[in-house]
């Protein structure tokens, strides 16, 4: 198994919903990311977890909350989010806990809507 | 500070002509780079890296990328370029110092291949 997998693929939420993005990788890797992007621009860091721990948190607002519930899952929980979080959030891993010359394996994505 | 440009938000070319993306990076040290090609709507594919050695690396799908140290770029290349490359690249930098391994992404550039 050579993949992240992200579910759901498609999202749309209301501003007083409560949902969870999920990210699974079986490939052992070590480091697992959160990333955020807008159309047409760069991913932009979230939250980067590394051999389970929560290392480094972007400022993210706390309508955003990570959890790493094993080697293999990452979760993202939504609430309370506003209409400027709409976004494609992507789940990525790295082989080497972060550290080396590896690159990330990027999940496809689950495009959110929120109205 | 790592940074990453791409000068280039678009790029055109004629199918079967080469084409180059352009990348320039600027970190403390000797990098790790990379490139990720997006289509719509889905994550970042690998494309190819350096990390060391051979300045001309070569990658998936017939790209290549050439190294240059001096100028500090990492410019993208295909002989022959086909209407299926079209789609949103990325430049990426990991600092080798870097113990979390984060990578910076240029803003990326859209390769349209015209028939």
């Amino acid at each position: 198994d050579t993949e992240v997998t992200q579910t759901p693929k498609h999202l749309v939420m209301g501003m007083t919903n409560k949902k969870s993005l999920k990210c699974e990788q079986h490939m052992g890797h070590r480091a697992m990311y959160w990333y955020k992007q807008k159309a047409k621009k760069p991913p932009e860091l979230m939250f980067v977890y590394s051999y389970e721990k929560l290392s480094i948190n972007e400022s993210v607002p706390s309508r955003f909350s990570p959890e790493c519930p094993n080697s293999s899952l990452l979760n993202l929980h939504l609430h309370a989010l506003q209409p400027e979080d709409s976004a494609l959030y992507l789940c990525a891993s790295s082989q080497d806990g972060g550290q080396g010359a590896y690159g990330y394996t990027f999940g496809s994505g689950t495009r959110l809507t929120v109205v | 500070a790592q940074s990453v440009a791409q000068p280039e938000d678009q790029v055109n070319v004629a199918e079967g002509n080469p084409l180059t993306v352009k990348c320039t990076y600027s970190v403390s040290g000797n990098p790790y780079l990379f490139w990720y090609v997006q289509y719509p709507n889905r994550g970042l594919q690998f494309l190819l890296k350096y990390i060391t050695g051979d300045n001309l690396v070569k990658g998936s799908y017939g790209f290549e990328a050439e190294f240059n140290k001096s100028q500090t770029s990492f410019h993208l290349k295909k002989p022959s370029a086909l209407v299926s490359d079209s789609a949103l690249y990325f430049c990426a930098v990991r600092d080798r110092g870097s113990t979390l391994g984060r990578l910076y992404f240029g803003r990326g550039t859209q390769l349209t291949v015209w028939p």
